[in-house]
């Protein structure tokens, strides 16, 4: 089945940029979202089809996708930003999360 | 405005079943899908499985095959997941998710509030 790993954790100032990996084999093929969690909330959708932004969504939240790797930037960070953020695919009819990675704004 | 609305929480035996129902309004319920979520505790996100609310037609994650089963009532604009046989590492949040019928790679736009399932003897 497919993998995809994204590192554990992140750390960043406020006011500083967040970068988050999703790897996965040849990822650049496929359309991936991201999902933005916080404690005891449900997940919610802030980009899809690799850098396209919801409405309602800041413009400090963008993506890309190529070759192996994903990434979630999040720009001029902010304390509530502060969650996990899941990366999300299809492939071979299932859908797939990443591992997470926990974000903490210092 | 898109809502998903999930029953409460559930305290389940071994062996037994829980049915969680997700009650959706504010969009056509047909035009879409419903996507089934968990989150064991301190985990992170694992996908279920799917049903069309279009026709029905549904595709489960392999790894629950024969132990899941997801139906809609149009009638009420309400999926339903059923899983039986619960084990202790079945105890997770329950997510309901939206995501559009004949799109490919769709994301889920919307996700119900969650429900708590707890498989305890």
């Amino acid at each position: 089945s497919y993998v995809l790993t994204q590192p554990p954790s992140v750390s960043v100032a406020p006011g500083k940029t967040a970068r988050i990996t999703c790897g996965g084999n040849n990822i650049g093929s496929k359309s991936v979202h991201w999902y933005q969690q916080k404690p005891g909330q449900a997940p919610v959708l802030v980009i899809y089809y690799d850098s396209d932004r919801p409405s309602g969504i800041p413009e400090r939240f963008s993506g890309s996708n190529s070759g192996n790797t994903a990434t979630l930037t999040i720009s001029r960070v902010e304390a509530g930003d502060e969650a996990d953020y899941y990366c999300q695919v299809w492939d071979s009819s299932s859908e797939v999360f990443g591992t997470g990675t926990k974000v903490t704004v210092l | 405005q898109v809502q998903l609305v999930q029953s409460g929480a559930e305290v389940k035996k071994p062996g037994a079943s829980v049915k969680v129902s997700c009650k959706a309004s504010g969009y056509t319920f047909t035009s879409y899908g419903i996507s089934w979520v968990r989150q064991a505790p301190g985990q992170g996100l694992e996908w279920m499985g799917w049903i069309s609310a279009y026709n029905g037609n549904t595709n489960y994650a392999q790894k629950l095959q024969g132990r899941v089963t997801m139906t809609t009532d149009t009638s009420t604009s309400t999926a339903y997941m059923e899983l039986r046989s619960l084990r202790s590492d079945d105890t997770a949040v329950y997510y309901c998710a939206r995501e559009p019928v004949l799109v490919a790679a769709a994301p889920f736009d919307y996700w119900g509030q969650g429900t708590l399932v707890t498989v305890s003897s």
